[in-house]
Parts: C-alpha cells; structure tokens; sequence
C-alpha cells in the first residue's frame, strides 16, 4: 500500500528566501507524482505533474524532482514571496487508480 | 472549459438526513473521483469511476453510494447523514494520457 509523507509540516520563511519542501513514498512504482497547492478553505491546485521518466519538471520559480529509487521528491520554490503562503501537498498514484496524498507543508513567507 | 464543478458549495444537514453531491467535468476524462479531506487526516478516497456506468469503492466507502450516468456526472450520495461525515468533499477527474489529475473546488458539508 502507498504512503506519502511530507517534511516538514509547516514551515516559516521571509520573503525571497529559497525553500525544498520534501515528499517521500513507499510504492517505487510510480508512473508518476504530482504536486498541488491549497489556498485555505479553497480547492486543490496542480502544480507540476512529474512522470517517472522524467527526473526533473519547472513551471516559472517552481521545480519538482523525482528519484523513484529513493522514493523521494521535491519542491524548490526559488525567490519566495508573500503569495506563496499555502499548503503543499505531494501525492502519489496507488495501483494506477486514485492518488494517495501526504498531509502537506503549510508555508508561510513573511515580508 | 469550466474544469470540474461541485455543487452545492456549502450544505448543512441533520443527522439522519440524506443528500447528493453532483461533480461535471467537461474534459471528456474517463476517470473521476471523490476524496474527503480532515484535518490530520488529509484527502482520502471514497469512490471513483474509470468510466461512465462503473463505480468502485475507495478507501472509506463506508455510509456513501455512487453513480456514473453520465460521462461528465459523478454522483455521491449520502443515505442517512452522521456527524461523522462532517466534512470536504472534493471530486477530481484525470485525462487518461497523461495521467493527471485537476480538482473541483470542493463542498464543506456539516452534519448536526
């Protein structure tokens, strides 16, 4: 069974501060791994999607990498700003059915 | 291209009570879902569909039923409300290809 965890669970930078926010996973055998933003009390938004052939995928400031072999990914935010401030949660396919999602990184960056 | 819909946005129910949440997507994608989201808890699958007229069951079925009519439609119903189903639901739909998934803005569902 797939378990994703993400650390840490909050995290608190000032403004333009580059930050990774981590993601790992138990089930290597991923076709792929996607991470969203939620702003509160709103809905999920995706982010970057990373399929297991890639290692690497860059949307503007943010860029995903994903090591299958180590059952690990992450999320570089670079030059943070203050609308950055959301939780980031990794989520990783189960079985080829539905995601299975880590519990998130809260940000906040201050300025 | 609305994406993926929900409706309603906010519901308050009684214990005992029942009611359906009604997820579009007008992205032609075979594949939708429903997830509840807890605090601590994070999303967890309920019921999903790979195609119109076939429903599975999630991680936490428990209390809910399902139904795919339509391609665009995914239905999820509550037969008798509990507190314990105080919650947000949020349904996702995924494009078959490439395999990713985009989610509707949710419904925050409280059962006194």
């Amino acid at each position: 069974k797939q378990e994703v965890t993400q650390i840490p669970a909050a995290l608190s930078v000032p403004e333009g501060e580059n930050l990774v926010l981590n993601c790992s996973f138990t089930d290597s055998a991923i076709y792929n791994l996607q991470w969203f933003r939620q702003d509160p009390g709103k809905g999920l938004t995706s982010l970057l999607l990373i399929q297991s052939s890639q290692r690497e995928q860059t949307s503007g400031r943010l860029n995903a990498s994903l090591d299958k072999s180590s059952g690990r990914s992450t999320l570089y935010i670079a030059a943070s700003q203050p609308g950055d401030s959301a939780t980031y949660l990794c989520a990783a396919p189960q079985a080829g059915t539905a995601l299975i999602f880590g519990k998130g990184t809260t940000l906040s960056v201050s300025s | 291209n609305a994406g993926v819909t929900q409706t309603p946005k906010f519901r308050v129910l009684k214990t005992g009570q029942s009611m359906t949440l009604l997820c579009a997507q007008d992205m032609n994608h075979e594949y939708m879902y429903w997830y509840r989201q807890d605090p601590g808890m994070g999303l967890r699958l309920i019921h999903y569909s790979v195609g119109e007229g076939t429903t599975a069951k999630g991680e936490v079925p428990d209390g809910y039923n399902v139904s795919r009519l339509k391609k665009q439609n995914f239905l999820l119903g509550l037969e008798s409300a509990a507190p314990s189903q105080t919650s947000v639901y949020f349904c996702a739909s995924r494009n078959g290809p490439i395999n990713e998934q985009f989610f509707g803005p949710g419904t925050r569902l409280t059962v006194l």
